[in-house]
């Protein structure tokens, strides 16, 4: 399995509802992230999780929630967005570590979402 | 913050001619850089990277080149397929304290034209 999954496709959500994002992959990679893409913009680091502990934070609003229950899962708890949170949510993963291979990221296809 | 740029934002190559799609980055630590593709509705896809102690590598029609003195990526696609379209990113890892920081370019959509 090289691939990284993530649900749903497209999630479309009022500004009080609470909703969340899920990615999985089963590469036994041990670094996983998410990034935020607005249209024609390059996708924008939001977290980043290693060995299933938050490591960086890049000042994202706490409406945005993360959770890594476990290597291989990767949530994002959405709650009180705003209309401008609309974007493509994407979950990548990768090999961790100075000594590793191959630096590049597993990305997913992405979470569409749009708040209403 | 330093960030990582592209030359053309838009680069139309008629079928079968080589491409090039250029970056210019301003982080002086970096020290792997990687190009992504990104078609319509998906996620960046993995295409070929390369570390500060290399200034060139080949891959399957695909050629990364990376001029640390001026601070400028390339990647050249030869014999551009109509498949290739898609935009084009650069990114930069400054291997912050070991952990996978990648900082994405502006992107580069390349149109081919059949």
């Amino acid at each position: 399995d090289t691939e990284v999954t993530q649900t749903p496709k497209h999630l479309v959500m009022g500004m009080t509802n609470k909703k969340s994002l899920k990615c999985e992959q089963h590469m036994g990679h041990r670094a996983m992230y998410w990034y935020k893409q607005k249209a024609k913009k390059p996708p924008e680091l939001m977290f980043v999780y290693s060995y299933e502990k938050l490591s960086i934070n890049e000042s994202v609003p706490s409406r945005f929630s993360p959770e890594c229950p476990n290597s291989s899962l990767l949530n994002l708890h959405l709650h009180a967005l705003q209309p401008e949170d609309s974007a493509l949510y994407l979950c990548a993963s990768s090999l961790k570590g100075q000594g590793a291979h191959n630096y590049g990221y597993t990305f997913g296809s992405g979470t569409r979402l749009t708040v209403v | 913050g330093e960030s990582v740029g592209l030359h053309l934002p838009t680069l139309s190559v008629q079928e079968g001619d080589n491409s090039i799609i250029n970056c210019a980055y301003s982080n002086s630590a970096s020290d792997y850089f990687i190009w992504y593709k990104q078609e319509s509705g998906k996620g960046p896809q993995f295409i070929i990277d390369i570390r500060s102690n290399m200034d060139k590598r080949q891959g399957q029609r695909v050629t990364v080149l990376l001029n640390k003195t001026v601070k400028h990526l390339s990647l050249q696609i030869a014999a551009t397929q109509p498949g290739d379209s898609a935009v084009y990113f650069c990114a930069e890892n400054p291997d912050s304290g070991g952990y996978q920081k990648v900082t994405f370019g502006i992107g580069t959509k390349l149109q081919v034209i059949p």
